[in-house]
């Protein structure tokens, strides 16, 4: 099972920042937080991760708590481009581990 | 750099065919996932793959689903026998052997009739 939690669906406007919650009480020390997107009917696609420090990269931010136990995705800009199913995920850092992935979010980005 | 390559993109079976799904890694990837989407639903992981071994089977079916990834050419998944219920998006992600970040394939979307 995903040890993650999130909403279901959540709207922004285009133009507007986007903030996805993600809930992971139960991360584990060593595990990291990623983050992966799904529009429609294409394959997932790799946004960001991270321990435990705030992350920026080309495509968003990612704010982890102090504790660890949530997180936050920020596309800066959305754009109707970036309508998906984002998937909050924990994983330890061991290349042999398979991505389990949860629902997600669905993020519909409105004109 | 090509990123992971599936084929066919779209298949179609009548119950009782076969299905043999292709995925060919990113250049250098040794390692290869195979993960189902059913209808409206999250991805679920199959099996993890390197060249002539299979590390991880944990969510294969344990009957008519088999997967190979030779030392030459393209990992496979084959599904004999199909039923309807295998109709399903089934994606192949890659990676190396140092990087712990995988990079999916456009999928295969395979319809039963």
């Amino acid at each position: 099972d995903a040890k993650t939690t999130q909403p279901t669906s959540m709207d922004c406007a285009e133009g507007r920042a986007a903030n996805l919650p993600c809930n992971h009480s139960t991360i584990s020390g060593n595990e990291y937080v990623y983050w992966y997107r799904q529009i429609h009917s294409q394959g997932p696609q790799y946004i960001i991760h991270g321990l435990k420090n705030n992350e920026t990269n080309e495509m968003a931010s990612l704010i982890i708590t102090e504790d660890r136990k949530s997180s936050t995705l920020i596309l800066p800009h959305a754009t109707l481009r970036d309508t998906a199913v984002y998937y909050c995920i924990v994983r330890s850092p061991n290349r042999d581990d398979k991505i389990i992935f949860g629902k997600g979010t669905r993020l519909h980005i409105l004109p | 750099n090509a990123g992971v390559m599936q084929n066919p993109r779209h298949l179609v079976r009548r119950r009782g065919q076969e299905a043999r799904l292709r995925c060919s890694p990113m250049k250098g990837h040794s390692h290869v996932y195979w993960y189902r989407q059913l209808p409206e639903e999250g991805l679920k992981f199959m099996v993890y793959l390197q060249k002539e071994n299979i590390i991880d089977e944990s969510g294969m079916p344990k009957e008519r689903f088999s997967a190979e990834f030779p030392k030459e050419g393209p990992s496979i998944l084959r599904i004999q026998q199909v039923v309807r219920g295998d109709s399903a998006a089934y994606f192949c992600a890659s990676s190396t052997a140092l990087s712990y970040e995988q990079f999916f394939g456009p999928g295969t979307r395979l319809t039963v009739l």
